[in-house]
């Protein structure tokens, strides 16, 4: 049972273009959605999180969408660089720091010069 | 330098050996993680802890153990057991406590390739 479904699984975007990458929840307990930036070969590391309280969160370039009352959340890459090219996973998890986290199944994103 | 180690970065067994992967935190963080990572599968949890003499099995448990002796430390051995286990090995930690803020951040290690010859 996959409960945090990841889409696309790749993506080609143009120097100057907006990546969009969705994910979808079925556990409405689910309180805290990180993406995670990995870079072949190294560790994912936070990229920005949200929490259901707010519908938007921004930092710098990076932007997560949040609809709650339909379970999905997506990251927003404006004016996406070629150093934006990874692997990009979305998360969630419920209650505290106690609970696992659920990742998506990741997307490949590739920013064309 | 706070941050978590694994090692070694790339480990090659041959089929019927038992393997340990390392993974230690400076972190001075409370749980600690297994995931393994295969093309197109996302990262799927193995084993995790919360606490000291205390682990948990994940999602894809089967054919690997851990330990936690120590709060640092959360080896991982791949057992014979394990019929595939070529994969990237993704140690991490995370502090535990009431949801706010960095609190929930998990940190990643730069991961162990294990191949099987």
């Amino acid at each position: 049972q996959q409960q945090v479904k990841q889409s696309p699984q790749s993506l080609i975007v143009q120097k100057g273009g907006i990546s969009i990458i969705n994910c979808a929840y079925e556990n409405t307990a689910f309180d805290y959605f990180p993406w995670y930036q990995q870079f072949p070969g190294k560790g994912p590391a936070l990229l920005i999180a949200i929490r259901p309280d707010v519908s938007e969160k921004k930092e710098g370039r990076f932007t997560i969408s949040f609809n709650k009352s339909a379970k999905q959340f997506s990251l927003h890459i404006m004016d996406s660089q070629p150093g934006d090219s990874a692997t990009y996973f979305c998360a969630a998890s419920k209650g505290s720091g106690y609970s696992t986290l659920t990742f998506g199944k990741g997307t490949m994103l590739l920013v064309s010069p | 330098d706070g941050g978590i180690t694994q090692s070694p970065k790339y480990l090659f067994r041959k089929e019927g050996q038992n393997v340990t992967l390392s993974c230690e935190q400076n972190l001075n963080h409370d749980a600690m993680y297994w995931y393994r990572q295969d093309p197109g599968q996302g990262l799927r949890l193995i084993y995790y802890s919360q606490i000291v003499n205390d682990f948990q099995k994940g999602d894809i448990a089967e054919g690997y153990s851990v330990s936690r002796e120590k709060k640092e430390s959360f080896p991982l051995t791949v057992t014979s057991a394990q019929k595939n286990p070529t994969a990237f090995y993704l140690c991490a930690s995370r502090s535990l406590g009431p949801a706010s803020g960095a609190n929930n951040e998990q940190f990643f290690g730069p991961g162990t390739r294990l191949t099987v010859l």
